[in-house]
């Protein structure tokens, strides 16, 4: 699987726009980005998922670029209550999920 | 909507004891997977089944079995509880389905298990 590093934290204040990049050199052909948001005490939440260029959803938008080596992750207008931390995960979509790891993941800190 | 239901929120067992982590999903998921979520080492891929009676290893499957014989529920075992398997654990599902969607996981709320 194609490693991932990702900033170990970012701080925001309420309705800016948060940008968090994550970096995979050696993504493969048939990766797929996907992340996930996790607040505390719970399980990890899907939030979006692209391949390549960009993908956009009600709460977030993926931006890829043409050689893939790297990703972004958009959060419009955030507000305290994104305050989580956020994990990239490139693997492909049709193969095993042995070794399947998340990394340790990006904690963003929302002020008021 | 979506529910995966995880049968204790915490739990705390003494050194050899023989632990069960359930999970159940109500969504017809055909994957399922256990993982253990432990301070800077992020999330952990302990066992995964594609189906039925079906289970596969993940990366730290070790003091660790697995159980599915119902495609709803997924069994944790930990055959004698060590210290060192004192973390939080997570059970997700997911469905095959279009190119990536094996991603779109859905989570339970998680097991904090304390082995004393």
């Amino acid at each position: 699987l194609a490693k991932t590093t990702q900033p170990i934290s970012m701080d925001s204040y309420e309705g800016q726009e948060v940008n968090i990049t994550c970096s995979h050199n050696n993504i493969a052909t048939n990766d797929y980005i996907t992340w996930y948001q996790q607040f505390p005490s719970q399980g990890p939440r899907f939030i979006i998922q692209g391949y390549k260029t960009k993908v956009t959803n009600e709460v977030a938008s993926l931006f890829i670029p043409a050689d893939r080596k790297s990703s972004t992750l958009s959060l419009p207008r955030v507000s305290l209550s994104d305050t989580a931390v956020y994990y990239c995960l490139v693997a492909p979509s049709n193969t095993g999920f042995q070794k399947l790891v998340f990394g340790t993941g990006t904690r963003l800190l929302v002020s008021p | 909507d979506v529910k995966v239901t995880q049968s204790s929120r915490y739990l705390v067992k003494r050194t050899g004891e023989k632990v069960f982590l359930e999970c159940v999903q109500d969504m017809d998921h055909e994957n399922m997977f256990w993982y253990r979520q432990d301070p800077g080492l992020g999330l952990r891929l302990i066992y995964f089944s594609y189906d039925v009676k079906m289970k596969e290893k993940g990366d730290i499957p070790e003091g660790y079995s697995v159980s599915r014989e119902k495609k709803e529920r997924f069994s944790l075992i930990l055959e004698s509880a060590s210290t060192n398997q004192t973390s939080m654990y997570l059970c997700a599902s997911s469905t095959p389905g279009v190119s990536g969607s094996n991603y779109e996981q859905y989570f339970g709320p998680g097991t904090r298990l304390t082995v004393t």
